[in-house]
């Protein structure tokens, strides 16, 4: 499958601020990506669809203000927790749709602690 | 409601055997992809195996392999030979038609010395 980073892997911030998680995919153009949330020991949980050059699509229940993403080129993605706060603290994943192969592609994660 | 049901929270498994992990959807498309995912402790998702509904062939690979019952709507993960590395969480996801995954809530298999 396609190679797909993120960055950081681990970010550690303060209540109050705001933090960017990147996701890459560095193989093959994504025209969407998607974004996730893992709590410990649980399923991954959809926030959104990201769609290069337009606005992305939440899920429901999951604040668009919050979690701001931008997917400005085909291989980066970004999502922004703004006004992060301790509820926050959480694993997040994104990955890249292969349209083609009916596959998403992974990656790593980001593990998110808010102080 | 597309779902997915993984029946079986946490499994465990003497090296060397073998384990079947079970899964069942609901869903009204007739053509869907199946997968499962391993999620390692680094908590890496990693494609183990995947399946194309139209196929009636079941897919394998190496000492992974599934039991796909289309009408039953079942779609079972064996493990052959297991090994210490097997130790993960493992999800079943579908696409069913659009591109969005529906995952179960996971499979805690634990692979024994």
């Amino acid at each position: 499958g396609a190679v797909v980073s993120q960055h950081p892997s681990r970010v550690i911030c303060k209540s109050g601020t705001s933090v960017k998680i990147e996701c890459r995919s560095l193989d093959f153009q994504a025209t969407t990506m998607f974004w996730y949330r893992q709590f410990p020991k649980k399923s991954l949980m959809l926030m959104a669809t990201s769609n290069e050059g337009s606005k992305a699509t939440y899920e429901q229940g999951v604040e668009k203000d919050k979690f701001l993403i931008n997917h400005a080129s085909l291989t980066l993605s970004t999502l922004t927790v703004t006004s992060a706060h301790p509820e926050d603290s959480s694993f997040y994943i994104c990955s890249a749709l292969n349209r083609t192969a009916y596959e998403q592609y992974f990656g790593p994660g980001t593990r998110l602690t808010v102080t | 409601a597309q779902t997915v049901t993984q029946s079986q929270p946490e499994m465990s498994v003497q090296e060397a055997e073998t384990v079947t992990l079970s899964c069942t959807y609901d869903t009204s498309e007739n053509n869907y992809y199946l997968f499962w995912y391993k999620q390692p402790p680094s908590r890496q998702m990693i494609l183990v195996i995947r399946q194309e509904a139209y196929k009636q062939q079941n897919a394998t690979e190496n000492r992974f392999s599934v039991n796909f019952q289309k009408a039953a709507k079942s779609f079972s993960l064996k493990i052959s030979d297991s090994q210490l590395g097997d130790t993960a969480m493992y999800f079943c996801a579908f696409i069913p038609g659009t591109y969005k995954y529906i995952f179960g809530t996971g499979t805690r298999l634990k692979v024994l010395a």
